[in-house]
């Protein structure tokens, strides 16, 4: 079964600064990536997907993310970050078609200092 | 762009009750997926249809059952509420083969 693992729970930043937040999953084959992005009280807002070809994956308001499979890992980063990115980061694994039956990790919630 | 509905935003039910929760996918959708999020948890997947059929099936309690129909709304229905089922209950939908899009989603509180 797939699993995935974001093991920072909380991570604050300075507005401008640049940011990564890790994720790590376990899958069996080659697997399809997320990172969603919720608000306190909102829905999943889809950042970024990985399905295959390029491993660095360009996503909307500025984030990027990296495919390394060695590594296991699909971290998610963004070179300056604003203020209104405050928010609560999902990495996702999926199964099933186009692998929207997802397994979500833990969370990282961001803080972004003035 | 039309985005998926979900109804109500906001539920309150006591214990034993019955609840049913709505999803309305964006058009031409046909996939739709469920999502429950208790307080200060990850999403977790319930369950999905794909042309009115389940088509994958989660950690979905035995209490709970859903159907997609033929205008491809779905529906979740909680029978029997306990506390525990108090959550955010997330709806998605996508064309088979391409990502998923979230509903704003709706708080269930069983008191």
């Amino acid at each position: 079964a797939q699993s995935v693992t974001q093991p920072d729970i909380h991570i604050t930043v300075s507005e401008g600064a640049s940011l990564e937040l890790r994720c790590n999953y376990s899958y069996g084959a080659t697997p399809y990536l997320f990172w969603y992005v919720q608000s306190p009280g909102q829905g999943l807002q889809l950042l970024l997907k990985y399905f295959s070809g390029d491993t660095l994956v360009q996503g909307i308001k500025g984030f990027e993310a990296e495919f390394k499979r060695s590594q296991s890992s699909f971290n998610l980063r963004k070179p300056s970050v604003h203020w209104s990115d405050a928010a609560e980061y999902f990495c996702a694994v999926g199964a099933g078609n186009a692998g929207n039956m997802l397994t979500f990790g833990g969370g990282t919630r961001l803080m972004v200092k003035p | 762009a039309a985005g998926v509905i979900q109804s109500p935003r906001h539920l309150i039910k006591e214990k034993r009750e019955t609840a049913t929760l709505k999803c309305y996918p964006i058009p031409r959708h046909d996939t739709v997926y469920w999502y429950q999020q208790g307080p200060g948890q990850d999403p977790q997947f319930l369950i999905s249809f794909y042309e009115k059929m389940q088509s994958d099936k989660g950690s979905i309690p035995d209490r709970f059952s859903a159907q997609q129909f033929s205008d491809y709304h779905s529906e979740l229905n909680m029978s029997s509420l306990e506390l525990g089922d108090s959550a955010l209950y997330f709806c998605a939908s996508s064309l088979v083969s391409t990502e998923a899009f979230f509903g704003q989603g709706t708080r269930l509180t069983v008191v």
